[in-house]
């Protein structure tokens, strides 16, 4: 099946600054990409649609300041946490749209001090 | 719009025993549906699909589903657990309409296996 990555699986930032988490489809085209925030125990919610060469279109309550969506490319999205604070820290997951179903990253582990 | 309730937030079953994950949907369209894996500290895995077709829905690791109308469910069975069957499931539902996006999902339901 296809293959999608995310860049870095974890990483640690200090309270203030700013994480940039990459998404890629490795080896097919995703003209859309999805970027989801799981926290503990908890089902993924949507956080925002990534289309190549537009704007993302953010869902309802999700600060599109504070997490800046690009998708520069079809095999790329990228998504940054701007300002990061400790209520951030997550398990952020991105998906990528083929014709016949999503597939989804491995996640990424945030953890803001 | 589309809404999924899995009952059940933990599942515990014996190696060898009869795994059933329940899931019911709402739909204002026909549905797609679909259950996910998922690892401790990994993104999630497909296990298989509902889209059109057939209604019983064979997926990986002998895994297997029914899409039943009449009941709007989607429960998730396996004859026989293993012990590397102890993860995450998740499902999920999309309107038939928007195909491959926009999944809402299920609260998910961890299935604990002891031996």
């Amino acid at each position: 099946g296809a293959v999608v990555s995310q860049h870095p699986s974890r990483v640690i930032c200090k309270s203030g600054t700013s994480v940039k988490i990459e998404c890629r489809s490795l080896d097919f085209q995703a003209t859309t990409m999805f970027w989801y925030r799981q926290f503990p125990k908890k089902s993924l919610m949507l956080m925002a649609t990534s289309n190549e060469g537009s704007k993302a279109t953010y869902e309802q309550g999700v600060e599109k300041d504070k997490f800046l969506i690009n998708h520069a490319s079809l095999t790329l999205s990228t998504l940054t946490v701007t300002s990061a604070h400790p209520e951030d820290s997550s398990f952020y997951i991105c998906s990528a749209r083929s014709r016949y179903e999503q597939y989804f990253g491995p996640g990424t582990r945030l953890t803001v001090t | 719009a589309q809404s999924v309730t899995q009952l059940g937030s933990h599942v515990s079953v014996s190696e060898g025993a009869l795994v059933l994950l329940r899931c019911n949907y709402s739909s204002s369209v026909p549905p797609y549906l679909f259950w996910y894996v998922q690892y401790p500290n990994q993104g999630l895995q497909l296990l298989l699909k509902y889209t059109t077709g057939a209604t019983l829905v064979k997926g990986i690791n002998g895994f297997e589903a029914e899409f039943k109308k009449s009941e709007t469910s989607f429960h998730l069975t396996k004859p026989s657990a293993h012990m590397s069957d102890a993860a995450e499931y998740f499902c999920a539902v999309s309107g038939s309409n928007s195909g491959y996006s926009t999944l809402t999902f299920g609260k998910g339901t961890m299935l604990l296996v002891s031996p």
